[in-house]
């Protein structure tokens, strides 16, 4: 199966900074979404970005596909940016309903 | 718009006790839907997914089971919980083409 890599595992910043997490993956993929994982361990869904470049306020993505990685910006993160935050990719094949394979996830911790 | 629900959102079993968490979706037909575990605040494995009811495939063998006796509902089982089945279950659907998938909010189970 696909095999998914987060760098880096843990990350503290404060308050203000900026950010890149990035996330490589084994094999071409259909789907690759981003999530934040809230300290309640809700999966709040960030970007689906199987490629190109994708902008969201003070977050944003990009997805190399054929150079099998994509990257998160946080850009002036705040105190609530803190939580973890995975990659996760899926490839489809004629009629595959396959779930979404993730990464161990960046811990990110934003300190005021 | 679609939204997704999953209860409770805690539970305490003892070990040896059945199980059964439920999960439906609104606002959505024909949904993809998937039973996925997180453990030790780490990584999400895929368990279960279902492309209609009474179609379900299992990603890991182990000591749970999964029905989809309607379109828009999910139940994940166990007749006899083990302590190795705490951890986070997250419901999770997406449209027939694959695309971005919605995850619930979580059930966290912990066996005792």
């Amino acid at each position: 199966g696909i095999q998914v890599e987060q760098s880096p595992p843990d990350l503290i910043l404060q308050e203000g900074a900026n950010s890149t997490l990035r996330c490589n993956f084994s094999d071409s993929v259909n789907n690759l979404q981003w999530f934040h994982q809230n300290p309640w361990g809700q999966l709040i869904n960030l970007f689906y970005i199987p490629s190109g470049t994708k902008q969201n306020g003070r977050l944003s993505a990009t997805t190399v596909a054929t150079e099998r990685y994509s990257l998160l910006y946080i850009s002036s993160s705040q105190t609530t940016d803190s939580g973890v935050y995975f990659c996760a990719v899926a490839a489809y094949s004629g009629g595959g309903a396959d779930g979404l394979t993730f990464g161990k996830g960046t811990h990110l911790i934003i300190q005021p | 718009s679609q939204t997704i629900h999953q209860w409770p959102a805690t539970l305490v079993q003892p070990v040896g006790s059945p199980l059964s968490l439920e999960c439906t979706v609104e606002g959505t037909s024909n949904p993809n839907l998937y039973w996925y575990r997180q453990a030790a605040g780490r990584g999400l494995q895929l368990l279960f997914y279902s492309v209609g009811i009474g179609q379900i495939s299992s990603e890991v063998p182990q000591n749970l089971s999964a029905s989809r006796p309607q379109d828009r509902q999910f139940i994940l089982s166990s007749k006899k919980l083990l302590l190795s089945d705490s951890g986070f279950y997250l419901c999770a659907w997406s449209a027939l083409d694959w695309t971005e998938a919605f995850f619930g909010q979580g059930t966290r189970l912990t066996v005792v």
